[in-house]
């Protein structure tokens, strides 16, 4: 089976825009997580989506957000950005909600200048 | 509410040593517990799944972790480093609802 796979794997952008990334889960997997992950915060949980429905959300802002398809592929969009958002993203699928394993694609890597 | 501490932001082994990452849960319920290792640039990479089936839980690379509920550990161990196991390890609990990750303890292995 193929992994998750992220995309794009770098992305540069500038204070105030807005940007989309892309999570394809493992196939046969319904449910994707979002971790934004900081030398400072370390990993923290952004949200996750089960079936197109977002079921948890962390404590984040917002300007970021997300969904999920019919196909289980997942975007997080994070509109007027900031300095601060400058982080590896992280997407993980699972084959269930909570507490099956949770599988990791490689991450975005998102600065901001 | 469920939470993970991992005691060491750093640890440094040389390269042979016994490699020990200790980790404590709190969880209201039962837990699943997990060690998870990241290299540079890359995601998270299982290396070993507690779920109540065995205390003693294997995994990859020759890692291995022990559930203790009365000390509410679950500390990883490797009895002999080697220097590709330089890398952050993250311990995670999770109950029903969602995934709760330690802060990562950076493993440097000397030679």
């Amino acid at each position: 089976k193929a992994g998750v796979t992220q995309t794009p794997r770098y992305l540069i952008k500038t204070r105030g825009q807005q940007v989309t990334l892309s999570c394809s889960p493992i196939s046969g997997h319904r449910s994707v997580s979002w971790y934004q992950q900081t030398p400072g915060q370390g990993l923290q949980f952004l949200f996750e989506y089960f079936s197109e429905t977002q079921r948890n959300k962390g404590n984040f802002p917002g300007r970021f957000s997300g969904r999920q398809f019919s196909n289980s592929r997942s975007e997080m969009n994070v509109s007027t950005l900031e300095l601060g958002d400058s982080a590896l993203y992280l997407c993980a699928s699972a084959g269930t909600q909570g507490s099956d394993t949770q599988y990791f694609g490689p991450g975005t890597r998102l600065t901001v200048l | 509410a469920q939470s993970v501490t991992q005691l060491g932001s750093h640890v440094s082994v040389s390269e042979g040593a016994l490699v020990l990452l200790r980790c404590n849960y709190s969880s209201s319920v039962p837990p699943y517990l997990f060690w998870y290792v990241q290299y540079p640039n890359q995601g998270l990479q299982l290396l070993l799944k507690y779920t109540s089936a065995a205390t003693l839980v294997k995994g990859i690379n020759g890692f291995e972790a022990e559930f203790k509920k009365s000390e509410t550990s679950f500390h990883l161990t490797k009895p002999s480093a080697h220097m590709s196991d330089a890398a952050e390890y993250f311990c995670a609990v999770s109950d029903t609802n969602d995934m709760r990750f330690g802060a990562g303890t950076r493993l440097t292995v000397k030679p």
